[in-house]
């Protein structure tokens, strides 16, 4: 399988406890992006990468929330001292420029469903 | 599997039969559309894109309208099949270059009965 691979599937923590989520992009693609997605919601953009730059970050992604990319290829998603609130689907997405003229299209991950108690 | 959006919007449609599922948008500046098409535990799938310069845009088996005066985003998809059965949510960008963040509506959830 070539597509968009995250880390773990499903993820059950207590509160307070710290979680990390992996993903491996599409391999080429250089731009990475994490989003959240709530039952009832539609994903909800949290950061994007460029490589190992991360060039954009939501008013979502609290103090508690880190992520990283280092290498350029796989990234992680820390969630440090978790809340219920924090209970979601993180869902993994990587594109590759299209170029000047074109919109790149995102691919997404299958996600990692959080479940804090 | 686990279910993706439990209070959803809803459209039952008979297999066979041609579905159209809205979608609205408040973001005039927006100039790129994407509708995206999820499974139960699986994430969002690609389905169609329309830039702002177009109204309109066919694939296989589905369409999509894009009516930039209302704000207002369609997709229709034809002759239904089981496999069709999803969450559809329309998805808006601001700009093609620039922020590369996707701004996801609510979702449609369909339903093809036999």
């Amino acid at each position: 399988d070539t597509g968009v691979s995250q880390d773990p599937r499903h993820k059950i923590t207590k509160r307070g406890q710290n979680v990390t989520f992996r993903c491996d992009p599409i391999s080429e693609h250089n731009r990475l992006y994490w989003y959240r997605q709530t039952l009832g919601q539609g994903p909800e953009f949290l950061t994007y990468f460029q490589n190992e730059a991360q060039l954009e970050k939501s008013r979502l992604l609290s103090d508690r929330f880190s992520a990283e990319r280092p290498k350029g290829s796989f990234s992680t998603l820390e969630i440090q001292r978790t809340e219920q609130g924090d209970s979601a689907m993180y869902l993994c997405a990587s594109s590759l420029p299209a170029g000047l003229a074109e919109v790149d299209i995102q691919y997404f991950g299958a996600g990692t469903r959080l479940s804090v108690l | 599997g686990e279910s993706v959006g439990l209070h959803l919007p809803t459209l039952s449609v008979q297999e066979g039969d041609n579905s159209i599922i809205n979608c609205a948008y408040s973001n005039s500046a927006s100039d790129y559309f994407i509708w995206y098409k999820q499974e139960s535990g699986k994430g969002p799938q690609f389905i169609i894109d329309i830039r702002s310069n177009m109204d309109k845009r066919q694939g296989q088996r589905v369409t999509v309208l894009l009516n930039k005066t209302v704000k207002h985003l369609s997709l229709q998809i034809a002759a239904t099949q089981p496999g069709d059965s999803a969450v559809y949510f329309c998805a808006e960008k601001e700009g093609i270059q620039g922020a590369q963040k996707l701004v996801f509506g609510q979702g449609t959830r369909l339903t093809i009965n036999p």
